[in-house]
């Protein structure tokens, strides 16, 4: 089974709202978790790490602002995407690692990527 | 700095053919990981290899298999008798350090279609 749950899935909103996308990890306790954003046909960039309990790093270029990141517990993380815009519709993906060794992880934990999120902002 | 580089955007072939999807990657760390993913329609991305730079023994996993050469920094993924069912977007990617909690930097991607 998945060790990283996110949704949802998919989203559709009106420009200018905003939007939440949590991300999950079962099973396991996720010291530090990645967002993804992917734009078609292209690669998937980072858009920030954040580690449980403190405030998130952003990539160059991200806004902080606009894309709001918490990590309140060692399961869940959430992004927000506020006053969504057209151009934020993208594929946004997360991950999650653990200080833990990895061979008291999950099997396959290597797959730690949630399921993704595509946003589309009408 | 570092960096992967998928040079082939998009691959075609026809089913029961062998495919190589190349990656070479940029790196200064002496300790680092190196991944393939497949990632199909739906989005999600499937976990293929794991690969630390210490271990360059080639890896075959069933029609897959993968050949790190640490001397031309690549990381080079077969796929022999290929299927249709292997037709995704496939990304190599590189996360540097020990820790198991660092980013990955992902390649451009390699579109494979594989037309019966």
């Amino acid at each position: 089974g998945a060790v990283v749950s996110q949704h949802p899935s998919w989203v559709i909103c009106k420009s200018g709202t905003s939007v939440k996308i949590e991300c999950r990890s079962l099973d396991f306790q996720a010291t530090t978790m990645f967002w993804y954003r992917q734009f078609p046909k292209q690669s998937l960039m980072l858009m920030a790490t954040s580690n449980e309990g403190s405030k998130a790093t952003y990539e160059q270029g991200v806004e902080k602002d606009k894309f709001l990141i918490n990590h309140a517990s060692l399961t869940l993380s959430t992004l927000t995407v506020t006053s969504a815009h057209p151009e934020d519709s993208s594929f946004y993906i997360c991950s999650a690692s653990s200080r833990v060794p990895r061979a008291r992880l999950p099997r396959n934990t290597e797959a730690f990527f949630g399921q993704g999120t595509r946003l589309t902002v009408v | 700095a570092q960096k992967v580089t998928q040079a082939q955007t998009e691959i075609s072939v026809v089913e029961k053919e062998d495919v190589t999807l190349d990656c070479v990657y940029e790196t200064r760390d002496t300790t680092y990981y190196l991944f393939w993913y497949k990632q199909p329609p739906s989005g999600e991305l499937v976990f293929l290899i794991r690969r630390n730079s210490f271990d360059e023994q080639n890896e075959i996993s069933g029609r897959y298999s993968w050949n790190f050469q640490k001397s031309t920094s690549s990381f080079n993924f077969t796929i022999t008798a290929s299927q249709v069912v292997d037709s995704a977007v496939y990304f190599c990617a590189l996360r540097s350090g020990s820790s198991n909690t660092g980013k990955l930097i992902f390649g451009q991607g390699t579109t494979l279609q594989v037309k019966p």
